[in-house]
């Protein structure tokens, strides 16, 4: 059972252009969650999807960000017009359907650098 | 909203030695505590969770409490070796009431492990 899978691993953008980080959950799971680091801080939630669904994207900025889960394919979190201030890493994680845990299960994670 | 607070922020032990992580939270239905565990370069691993009808829960050399009075929860690695360098983040979250309920995290202890 392969784990989270997020590509690429590394993305270098130039002010103003546009980033695509992808996610695919673990085989079952059909929660995903987007985390942003910054370098010698926590993790902080941006966004919370279902397939099809954006559950909570309170974390998320307003503008520029979005993201989606369709029916098929992987979770995009997509940054418009990026900015140095946008230069993190990204983690995605999935949980499994039902139940009551929260049990997360990370990705390795997306390196954005903005020039 | 939940707040986690976690100290010290930087750990230095001697292998061998034990090291103990802390954490606050300031939401009395916070009822799940998990701990990651982060190498450099990786994305977040769950080493050990806890929930709030228990106090401790052990595995092998890693042992987590909490004090549901004082909010407090803790992270305890006996014996540590050199793979225990990581970054060790604590979470807490309300599971069950509501699945949009989010895992908050601290900002990180970064536990240096020397020879």
């Amino acid at each position: 059972n392969a784990g989270v899978m997020q590509n690429p691993r590394h993305l270098v953008r130039r002010r103003g252009q546009e980033a695509r980080l992808r996610c695919s959950p673990m085989k079952g799971h059909s929660h995903v969650y987007w985390y942003r680091q910054l370098p010698e801080e926590g993790l902080k939630f941006m966004v919370y999807l279902q397939k099809e669904n954006i559950i909570d994207e309170s974390g998320m900025p307003k503008e520029r960000f979005s993201a989606e889960f369709p029916k098929e394919g992987p979770s995009i979190l997509r940054i418009q017009q990026v900015v140095r201030g946008d230069s993190a890493a990204y983690f995605c994680a999935s949980s499994p359907v039902g139940g009551l845990y929260n049990e997360q299960f990370f990705g390795p994670g997306t390196r954005l650098t903005v020039l | 909203g939940e707040n986690v607070e976690q100290h010290p922020s930087t750990l230095s032990v001697q292998e061998g030695d034990s090291a103990v992580i802390k954490c606050t939270y300031s939401d009395s239905a916070s009822n799940y505590f998990p701990w990651y565990k982060q190498e450099l370069g990786k994305g977040p691993q769950l080493i050990i969770d806890i929930r709030s009808n228990v106090g401790e829960k052990k595995d092998q050399r890693i042992a987590v409490t909490l004090n549901k009075t004082a909010k407090h929860f803790s992270l305890h690695i006996t014996e540590t070796q050199p793979e225990d360098s990581a970054v060790y983040f604590c979470a807490a979250s309300n599971e069950g009431r509501n699945r949009d309920d989010k895992i908050i995290f601290g900002k990180g202890t970064r536990l240096h492990i020397l020879p």
